[in-house]
Formats: C-alpha cells, structure tokens, sequence
C-alpha cells in the first residue's frame, strides 16, 4: 500500500542554518503531496502541498518539490528561525487508489537554537 | 471564521470504562476524518465522513469504535470498552473539498491506565 518515510529525527539546527527534511514516499497513483507542521501545544497546519509532478509547494519560506523520478518530496528553507522549532510531517493523499484518507511520515521535530 | 475544535482536550480513563470525544468541524464542510497517534508513531486514518454517511472506515481498528455524524455537523468517537493500547492523540480534521488538504483539530489526548 501507498507509505510516507521520512528521516528521523530530532534535527537540531542553529539560527538561520539551511534546512532539508527527507521525504520518499511510495503510491501506486498520482498521489498530492503535503507537508503538515505542528507547534507546540498547537493542532497540525499544512504547511505547503504540491499535487502534480514537477509542482513547487511554498510557504513562510518553506519550499518543496514533487519528483516523480525519485519518489521524494524534500522540505528545504534557508535560514530558520527560533518560531520554526515543531514537528514537521510529509504525507500524501492518494484518491485514485487509497481513498480521501491522508498517509502520514512519522513526523520529524525540529529544534532551532538562538 | 472558528477552526475544527475537539473536546476534551485531554482524557484520562481507566481500561474498560468508556470514552466519548467530539469533533465541530469548519462551518461548512462536507468531509470530516479521525486520525489518532500512538506512541509517537505516524498518524494513521481511522475514517472519513461526508455529510452523515461514513465514505471510508477502513482504518477504524476494531468494533469497540464507533463514530458518528448525526446531521452531517459534529462528530463523535466513542471508544467502549476502552484497553491500554488505544491511548494516543485523536485528531479531527474537516475539509471543503476532498483535494487540496485538511484542516486538524488540536487533538485528543487520551490517555487509558
């Protein structure tokens, strides 16, 4: 069945560093892509999506890149910043083969330090 | 406009009692989801309303969950009788359109001893 891995963390990252968290996925569809952030105390957000191959998802400095060719959907930004430090998931919604249902990565937490 | 709320916020119960946690989704949309985290592993699908009917209960676990969505509003999820290993967080989410992504809820925490 269609998975989401992503790289585990935590990742610990000094103030305005550049960032990548990891992602793969595997579907046997077309599946949207996503990539969803929790704050502390905080409900999960998506992030940014990208729901063809080649698409660009980009918010509050986050950027990733559907590849078709290698399966992967990695999130970058350049510099961080202290309010950055969450838990970030990657996850794809597949409706052609898996329903309206969201497949999630295990989450990777992100500390940024001042 | 109010976001997708979820009560309580956390619960505490002993294993065999019976737990009821509710959704309000966003005014408005159709498509309503449970997912649930245990353990710190990945969030997993439990099912999907649209308006009342259930479109997809593939990933409730057994028959001790029942969900419903009287009136295509509100949702409930009751757990009964509940064991140590349905702890976790249960987490609603509503949609307008069925692409495009979902909007959480903060989350359920329960916690079963």
């Amino acid at each position: 069945g269609d998975s989401v891995t992503q790289m585990e963390g935590p990742v610990t990252l000094s103030e305005e560093a550049f960032l990548t968290i990891n992602c793969t996925y595997t579907a046997t569809g077309y599946p949207s892509l996503f990539w969803y952030v929790q704050y502390p105390g905080e409900g999960l957000q998506l992030l940014l999506k990208a729901t063809k191959a080649d698409d660009k998802g980009s918010n509050k400095g986050f950027e990733a890149t559907y590849r078709k060719e290698t399966t992967s959907f990695h999130l970058e930004k350049g510099s961080v910043q202290v309010s950055d430090s969450a838990v970030y998931f990657c996850a794809l919604s597949d409706p052609g083969t898996g329903g309206f249902k969201t497949i999630f990565g295990a989450g990777t937490r992100l500390f940024v330090k001042a | 406009e109010a976001g997708v709320t979820q009560f309580p916020s956390h619960s505490v119960i002993e294993k065999g009692q019976t737990v009821t946690l509710r959704c309000d989704p966003i005014s408005g949309h159709d498509n309503l989801y449970w997912y649930r985290r245990v353990m710190g592993k990945e969030i997993k699908f439990l099912l999907h309303f649209v308006k009342e009917s259930k479109q997809d209960e593939s990933g409730m676990p057994n028959n001790r969950f029942l969900a419903e969505r009287t009136g295509g509003t509100y949702s409930t999820l009751k757990v009964q009788p509940a064991e140590l290993e349905d702890s976790g967080v249960y987490f609603c989410a509503s949609s307008q359109v069925i692409s495009g992504g979902q909007f959480f809820g903060p989350g359920t925490r329960l916690t079963v001893l």
